[in-house]
């Protein structure tokens, strides 16, 4: 059973950089079968996938176009788990953040959940 | 990218059965076989009940069924209980190589 922990601030300020970790347990980092996402829900309710890592050999990185300017997604196979980071925060940026693993072009387990909120 | 479009709400009684749709475009629902469907009860992460359009995960009852045709994909909900009183979002892979998700539903049992 997989299980994805996350851990991070819950209030970020505006123009910083918003810094999210996900830890994994029972599976890897490296597989070369699934991927590793980062997805928010506005406080409207609409989900947002922000990108993903994954190992095929090497490394890939993919961002959606709305945040890709800001933001990086690493995987660090020490540990077994990967970030988030979004630099250049707005309020708009509030959300809460999942980390998700994607298996069958499906997110098949998702961590708890963080309420980040971008104000001074 | 847009977001899928779904209806804000459905509801039904005990017993009925409910279809949400999901309406995306040739970019996404209409040239995947990619779509999932995910519920949400308040407070929790959302949960995986469909994958690659009609397939079921392990544990999720066999009342949850999806189907699609064409840009749009639908959920149904047959024999609706009061425990299937969530929201539920649908996505779908796009040739962009990013995911959209839909805006959700809203499901109310009477």
């Amino acid at each position: 059973q997989v299980q994805l922990q996350q851990s991070g601030p819950g209030l970020v300020k505006p123009s910083q950089t918003l810094s999210l970790t996900c830890a994994i347990s029972g599976d890897s980092v490296s597989s070369n079968s699934v991927t590793w996402n980062w997805i928010r829900q506005s406080p409207s309710g609409g989900l947002e996938w922000l990108g993903r890592t994954y190992y095929r050999s090497k490394w890939y990185n993919e961002y959606a176009l709305s945040v890709k300017s800001r933001i990086t997604i690493n995987p660090d196979t020490s540990k077994n788990q990967f970030s988030l980071h979004l630099n250049s925060v707005t309020p708009g940026d509030t959300a809460v953040y999942y980390c998700a693993r994607n298996n069958n072009w499906s997110f098949d387990s998702w961590g708890q959940g963080i309420l980040v909120t971008v104000s001074s | 990218q847009s977001a899928l479009t779904q209806p804000p709400s459905v509801s039904g009684s005990p017993g009925q059965s409910v279809t949400i749709s999901c309406t995306g475009t040739s970019s996404d629902i209409g040239t995947y076989n990619r779509v999932s469907w995910y519920q949400q009860s308040p407070g929790t992460a959302p949960k995986l009940i469909i994958y690659e359009v009609t397939h079921r995960p392990s544990g999720v009852p066999d009342r949850f069924s999806g189907s699609k045709s064409g840009n749009t994909a639908s959920l149904t909900i047959s024999g609706l209980q009061a425990e299937d009183e969530a929201d539920y979002y649908c996505s779908s892979y796009s040739s962009s190589g990013s995911y959209l998700f839909a805006t959700g539903t809203k499901v109310t049992v009477l």
